[in-house]
């Protein structure tokens, strides 16, 4: 089935800690999203790429580093996570400029 | 700056009840405008999206939404609720003058609905 996966569902990470978050997608999609959701503050943009070889930094970029080196995936690392980074990561893409974003399932990460 | 707002954090409804939830968004210029749906522990769905032409936008699930240019809104409508509408909505905008294309969201409105 068409769509994005993301890895791991759930992880729990002690502070200081590397830790890579995992998205890959099946359609094709030249851009793709890192985005993390926080209680009360809706969905915010970490990292996007609008085509394979190249990134950009979105609203809330500091610890967290991106690459996407095909077409397929784009893994999030936090260096040296942080409690802050207790959040739910969303992974999304679309086909192109405007085009409707399609959202993986979700990383729910706690760092202690 | 750019940005959405949802101006009511948390709706409740009667199953059956009309329903409509607010965004407003600031931008320069008319931004691309979307509605997404969460439900619990799940990731987001696309309600409906508006990019030009006629303003009133119909999507899935039987949701429609209404742009009015001159109050900055966006707002998403829908004549009977049924139980499993509750969820949260996210209204979302993507500037048409910017060559980063994600969305920017607003922080959400959860629906309870009532038997």
């Amino acid at each position: 089935i068409a769509g994005i996966t993301q890895a791991p569902t759930s992880q729990i990470l002690a502070a200081g800690r590397r830790m890579t978050l995992r998205c890959t997608q099946d359609m094709r999609h030249n851009a793709m999203y890192w985005y993390r959701q926080d209680l009360g503050l809706g969905l915010r943009l970490i990292h996007y790429s609008n085509t394979a070889g190249t990134t950009g930094k979105g609203e809330v970029p500091d610890g967290y580093s991106v690459s996407r080196a095909n077409t397929d995936d784009f893994p999030l690392t936090l260096a040296s996570a942080v409690p802050s980074q207790t959040s739910v990561y969303f992974c999304a893409s679309s086909a192109g400029v405007y085009n409707e974003q399609f959202f993986g399932p979700g990383t729910r990460l706690t760092v202690l | 700056a750019q940005s959405v707002t949802q101006p009511d954090i948390h709706i409740t409804v009667s199953e059956g009840a009309s329903l409509e939830l607010r965004c407003n968004y600031s931008y320069g210029a008319t931004p691309y405008l979307f509605w997404y749906v969460q439900s619990p522990g799940q990731g987001l769905q696309l309600l409906l999206k508006y990019f030009s032409g006629d303003t009133l936008v119909q999507g899935i699930k039987g949701f429609e939404a209404e742009f009015k240019r001159s109050q900055s809104s966006f707002n998403l409508r829908k004549p009977s609720v049924h139980w499993s509408d509750a969820a949260e909505y996210f209204c979302a905008a993507v500037p048409e003058d910017t060559g980063r294309r994600a969305l920017t969201f607003g922080s959400g409105t959860r629906l309870q609905v009532q038997p």
